[in-house]
């Protein structure tokens, strides 16, 4: 299976601030990289596909970059609504899998 | 608008069954694959199974290969999870979710986009 590390698990910032999140896949995985994010009793929501393209309806705010096996997410201005866990998933074969989570609090 | 509403969770006894039910709809639910995906408390998301669009393939993660049935019925848009010879460990919310592109076959991926609300299963004498 491919293992997906995610650095940091946890970062605090400020409103304003731009965050960067960084996943790492145990072997290449092309561009087949998606992200998600979560907030507290919520379910996941779809931010970007394919390392970059972002899901209908998310804001310009977030981008991805990235292949082969190091990815990133990159908030531009963080906003109150932007705290959240954020989970990065390969989709290039089954099983999928998920990193552990990066945990976005407020600092 | 996408709706995906599962159903079917409960309490139940280590070693019991438990039939989970999404209904979609908001979109052609013969067209996409789907997806369950469960999150333990506290814990991460862990990719569950998932099934072609036309039901023809399916796929599931090594924890519930053989305990699990991943099925859908494409006449009443409805996806369904079978879990037997359940334990402790499949304690989690479960949610099904669509995928991005429609008619995606063996050669091509893509991940889920929309999510549902997911339904509480606990593992528990």
């Amino acid at each position: 299976d491919i293992q997906m590390t995610q650095s940091p698990s946890s970062l605090s910032a400020s409103v304003g601030d731009r965050v960067t999140v960084t996943c790492r896949a145990s072997q290449g995985i092309r561009n087949y990289l998606a992200w998600f994010q979560q907030k507290p009793g919520e379910a996941p929501k779809s931010l970007i596909y394919a390392t970059s393209s972002l899901q209908s309806g998310v804001p310009s705010k977030f981008s991805g970059s990235g292949s082969g096996t190091d990815f990133t997410l990159t908030i531009s201005s963080l906003q109150p609504e932007d705290f959240a866990t954020y989970y990065c998933q390969q989709y290039i074969s089954y099983p999928w899998t998920f990193g552990q989570g990066t945990k976005v609090e407020i600092k | 608008e996408v709706q995906l509403l599962e159903s079917g969770g409960g309490l139940v006894k280590p070693g019991g069954s438990l039939r989970l039910s999404c209904a979609a709809s908001g979109f052609t639910f013969s067209s996409y694959g789907m997806s369950w995906v469960r999150q333990a408390p506290g814990k991460g998301l862990e990719w569950v199974s998932g099934i072609s669009y036309s039901g023809g393939t399916t796929y599931y993660a090594d924890s519930v290969k053989g305990r699990f049935t991943v099925s859908r019925d494409n006449s009443k848009n409805t996806l369904v999870l079978q879990m037997r010879s359940l334990r402790a460990e499949d304690t989690a919310i479960y949610y099904c979710a669509k995928a991005t592109e429609a008619y995606c076959g063996s050669d091509c991926y893509t991940p889920n986009d929309y999510w549902g609300q997911g339904t509480q299963v606990t593992v528990s004498s």
